[in-house]
């Protein structure tokens, strides 16, 4: 069955430390891979996506991701994070697998707090 | 470009009722789809339309239902409403139904049952 998984409910970083937000994947096809972020009360913002190609793919806000086929994982990074950073990241899996159009699969998420 | 919207932001309603949720697509855009957001079961698939049809549905029980209006614009509808029917509504907007295309999101309904 198609899933993702985050395995980190909540994450505290210092304000100017390195992130990395881990996800995998369970798909039966070609994966085309997100990453969300929700702040409170929000709707979801794309931060960036991965269709094919370059497996390390640059998203807006500073962030990118890398795509790790053998792992099935799909990890989310920042060098430096900003306390306005503070807010919850979905990683998600779309494609065109078993009718699937047009349905994303999400993860539980990752709440992210930063330290002053 | 204006983006998704949604109306309406807030709703409460009381067991029993129905309601029904609006989302206007970005504009060229010609798929809608809807998802629920609970804290317990996270942001779960509701059905996506593409050209006023329903293209897919989630496991979700038929007092969901949904339909897409001839300018793209979508309608959800929730009947016989309970109290686990409380969340975040979204609609996320794409060109066209295949997985490859993006999907941009509305800020949300928030509908509270009482």
């Amino acid at each position: 069955a198609q899933s993702v998984t985050q395995p980190d409910i909540h994450i505290t970083v210092s304000e100017g430390a390195s992130l990395e937000l881990r996800c995998n994947y369970s798909y039966g096809a070609t994966p085309y891979l997100f990453w969300y972020v929700q702040s409170p009360g929000q709707g979801l913002q794309l931060l960036l996506k991965y269709f094919s190609g370059d497996t390390l793919v640059q998203g807006i806000k500073g962030f990118e991701a890398e795509f790790k086929r053998s792992q099935s994982s799909f990890n989310l990074r920042k060098p430096s994070v900003h306390w306005s950073d503070a807010a919850e990241y979905f990683c998600a899996v779309g494609g065109n697998y078993g009718g699937s159009q047009g349905n994303l699969i999400f993860g539980k998420g990752t709440k992210l707090s930063v330290k002053p | 470009k204006a983006g998704v919207t949604q109306t309406p932001r807030y709703l409460i309603k009381t067991r029993g009722q129905q309601v029904t949720l609006s989302c206007s697509p970005i504009s060229g855009h010609r798929s809608v789809s809807w998802y629920q957001q609970t804290p317990g079961q996270g942001l779960q698939f509701l059905f996506e339309y593409f050209s006023e049809t329903q293209r897919n549905k989630g496991n979700f029980p038929g007092r969901f239902s949904g339909r897409q209006f001839s300018n793209s614009r979508s309608e959800m509808n929730v009947s016989t409403l309970e109290l686990g029917d409380s969340a975040l509504y979204l609609c996320a907007s794409s060109r066209s139904t295949s997985g490859q295309e993006t999907q941009y999101f509305g800020p949300g309904t928030r509908l509270l049952v009482l």
